[in-house]
């Protein structure tokens, strides 16, 4: 099975920042891996699939980098409503499409 | 706009099946590319990938969750269902319906991201 892993846990950063966060696959996926946002109560939010690809509606301040085992969520200018979790999922391999444990965004 | 939406009893009891229904609407369960999931979210944890089902019939699921998990679907309701057997107070959690999409290439599948979701139905495990 594919276990994903992501850095830091949780960081805290201002309005404006630049914010990157890594995930790691445990073996090569390819470019199959998505981002998803998580605000409290709330059902997650696709953001990048494939690695790369925007989903529609989302702000072009995210962006998604990276293929094989190394990836990259980068945020160029967090704004406020940025302020929520973030979690990979690798679609690479069957049966289990196996989520990185998340990484909490908040206010410094 | 394709809507997702779970229901199903927020109480079950120890040793009992755990089961929930997910209801499509504005657009056909049956529609090309897409693969049908089910997620869980223990409060204050991380999101746990239970299995997925196509309208073929089709299911993968999570190997941790062994065989308690069926997932079935039911295209003349437009839903599609998840029971749990066996239930213990690790099952306690929201769960999520998702939609995810997939194209094939070659005969072989490339699966993509989950881009509809449910709002999420709280399950407590409890006597």
């Amino acid at each position: 099975d594919i276990q994903m892993t992501q850095s830091p846990s949780s960081l805290s950063a201002s309005v404006g920042d630049r914010v990157m966060i890594t995930c790691r696959a445990s073996q090569d996926i390819n470019s199959f891996l998505n981002w998803y946002q998580q605000k409290p109560g709330k059902a997650p939010k696709l953001l990048i699939f494939a690695a790369s690809s925007l989903q529609h509606g989302v702000p072009s301040r995210f962006r998604g980098n990276g293929s094989g085992t190394h990836f990259t969520l980068t945020i160029s200018s967090l704004q406020p409503e940025d302020f929520a979790a973030y979690y990979c999922q690798q679609t690479y391999s069957a049966p289990e499409f196996t989520f990185g444990p998340g990484t909490k965004v908040d206010i410094k | 706009q394709v809507q997702l939406q779970e229901s199903g009893p927020g109480l079950v009891k120890p040793s009992q099946t755990l089961s929930l229904t997910c209801s499509v609407s504005g657009g056909s369960i049956t529609s090309d590319s897409y693969y049908w999931s089910w997620i869980r979210q223990p409060a204050g944890k991380g999101l746990e990938w239970i299995g997925r089902i196509y309208t073929s019939g089709s299911t993968n699921n999570n190997p941790s969750l062994k065989s308690r998990v069926t997932i079935s679907v039911d295209t003349s309701k437009n839903q599609f269902s998840l029971k749990l057997t066996s239930v213990t107070a690790a099952d306690t959690a929201v769960y999520y319906c998702a939609r995810g999409f997939y194209r094939v290439r070659g005969g072989i599948g490339e699966y993509y991201g989950l881009d509809v979701w449910g709002q999420g139905t709280t399950v407590t495990v409890s006597s």
